[in-house]
């Protein structure tokens, strides 16, 4: 079935650092990929997509490039702020019934 | 103008009740779902409803049981609460069923049961 990996365990990391978080994906088909951000005490929110291979999704300085080849979504940002604390969660929607599959999120804390 | 609303947002029971989550979206989509957050922060889907019409039923337990009076709602109503029930469960709403639309979360509703 189709499943998402993120690495293991929070990342924390001080303010105007750089940012990776590695997700990978098995799939039948091409799925469409996402990163979702949920803050403390709210619900997920969409931080950005791709919907085939190659594409490039940003917002708010946060990029991820769909990668057919390693099957690869990995989230990157040049410059964290304190603001970007939150957890991330990489995932994938089925074809046919949009079913999104995620990953088992990371927790990031940016420190001053 | 709250997209997806979920009610109430905390509900604190006793084992053995029975229990509802109210959900409801004004982004005029047409299909909704039900997810369960663990304590690990591990989100799984349970249901999801196109048109009114039951689409994805995981392997949840009979108690728990979807309803769906129009495509602007989403209920889900749980009988004989268990510990194990303890979670987050976020309701969401989509555009369809094609894959490249995202889904838009409510803000969660965190269920304890003592």
């Amino acid at each position: 079935g189709n499943s998402v990996t993120q690495m293991e365990g929070p990342v924390t990391l001080s303010e105007e650092a750089f940012l990776t978080i590695n997700c990978t994906y098995t799939a039948t088909g091409y799925p469409s990929l996402f990163w979702y951000v949920q803050y403390p005490g709210e619900g997920l929110q969409l931080l950005l997509k791709a919907t085939k291979a190659d594409d490039k999704g940003s917002n708010k300085g946060f990029e991820a490039t769909y990668r057919k080849e390693t099957t690869s979504f990995h989230l990157e940002k040049g410059s964290v702020q304190v603001s970007d604390s939150a957890v991330y969660f990489c995932a994938l929607s089925e074809r046919g019934n949009n079913r999104l599959a995620f990953g088992k999120g990371n927790q990031v804390v940016v420190i001053p | 103008d709250t997209a997806v609303s979920q009610t109430p947002k905390y509900l604190v029971t006793q084992m053995g009740n029975d229990k509802s989550i109210k959900c409801e979206q004004n982004l005029g989509h047409d299909t909704m779902y039900w997810y369960k957050q663990d304590s690990k922060k591990f989100l799984k889907i349970m249901f999801s409803y196109n048109n009114k019409e039951l689409i994805i039923n995981e392997t949840v337990p009979n108690r728990f049981s979807p309803k769906s009076p129009d495509k602007a709602h989403l209920n889900l109503h749980i009988n004989s609460l268990e510990l194990g029930d303890s979670a987050v469960y976020f309701c969401a709403s989509s555009q369809g069923l094609e894959p490249n639309q995202p889904q838009h979360f409510g803000d969660g509703t965190r269920l304890s049961i003592l």
